[in-house]
């Protein structure tokens, strides 16, 4: 199986700090990643796919890099409703693995 | 727009086996390339992919669970069917059905709401 590892596990900024997350695969997955959020007691949310490009309906705040086995999730402006656990998806090869989980949370 | 709603038992008891149904509109999985999929959370978890049916009955599974579920599609009635045998505590989690595609844009990007299913005695 692909391990995704997700850093840091949590973190804690402010209203229009510059975020990012990064997410490392085991072995190299090319750019078969999606990021996702997750607010408290709702379903994940489809941010990025194939490592860049931006899901429809998504602000361009929000932007992806990375091929291989690092990536990278950035939050140019954090808003208040961006407080929420971001997830990492490798769907290179089967089977489908997620990465740990990112808690934002308000500085 | 896609829209996908899971239903099913909110307690089951150890042993017994787990039946939940992924009922959704927007699509068929008649469709060239469509497929649905079941995640799960355990509470305070992370995400979990369980099983992935495809519009032409191919279906994948975690290798840790394979033994244990079963998927299968009715197209009539655009849903889709996870069976989980043996069930244990560890199951204690909030399942969610995604819709996917075979080509182009392969991430989950559409889920339901999800359903919390509970293990006890």
């Amino acid at each position: 199986d692909i391990q995704m590892t997700q850093s840091p596990s949590s973190l804690s900024a402010s209203v229009g700090d510059r975020v990012t997350i990064t997410c490392r695969a085991s072995q190299d997955i090319s750019r078969w990643l999606a990021w996702y959020q997750q607010k408290p007691e709702k379903a994940p949310k489809a941010l990025i796919y194939d490592a860049s490009n931006l899901q429809s309906g998504v602000p361009a705040r929000f932007s992806g890099s990375g091929s291989g086995t690092d990536f990278t999730l950035t939050i140019s402006s954090l808003q208040a409703e961006d407080f929420a656990t971001y997830y990492c998806q490798q769907y290179n090869r089967y089977p489908l693995t997620f990465g740990g989980g990112t808690k934002v949370e308000i500085k | 727009q896609i829209t996908l709603k899971e239903s099913g038992p909110t307690l089951v008891k150890p042993t017994q086996t787990l039946t939940l149904t992924c009922t959704f509109s927007g699509f068929s999985l008649s469709t060239n390339g469509v497929g649905v999929a079941w995640i799960r959370q355990p509470p305070g978890k992370a995400l979990e992919w369980l099983a992935l049916i495809y519009w032409d009955d191919d279906k994948r599974y975690s290798p840790s669970l394979k033994s244990r579920l079963t998927i299968s599609k009715d197209t009539s009635k655009n849903q889709v069917v996870l069976t989980m045998t043996n069930v244990d505590p560890v199951d204690t989690a909030t399942y969610y059905c995604a819709h996917r595609l075979s080509f182009g844009e392969l991430h989950f990007d559409s889920w339901g709401q999800g359903t919390l299913v509970t293990v006890s005695s």
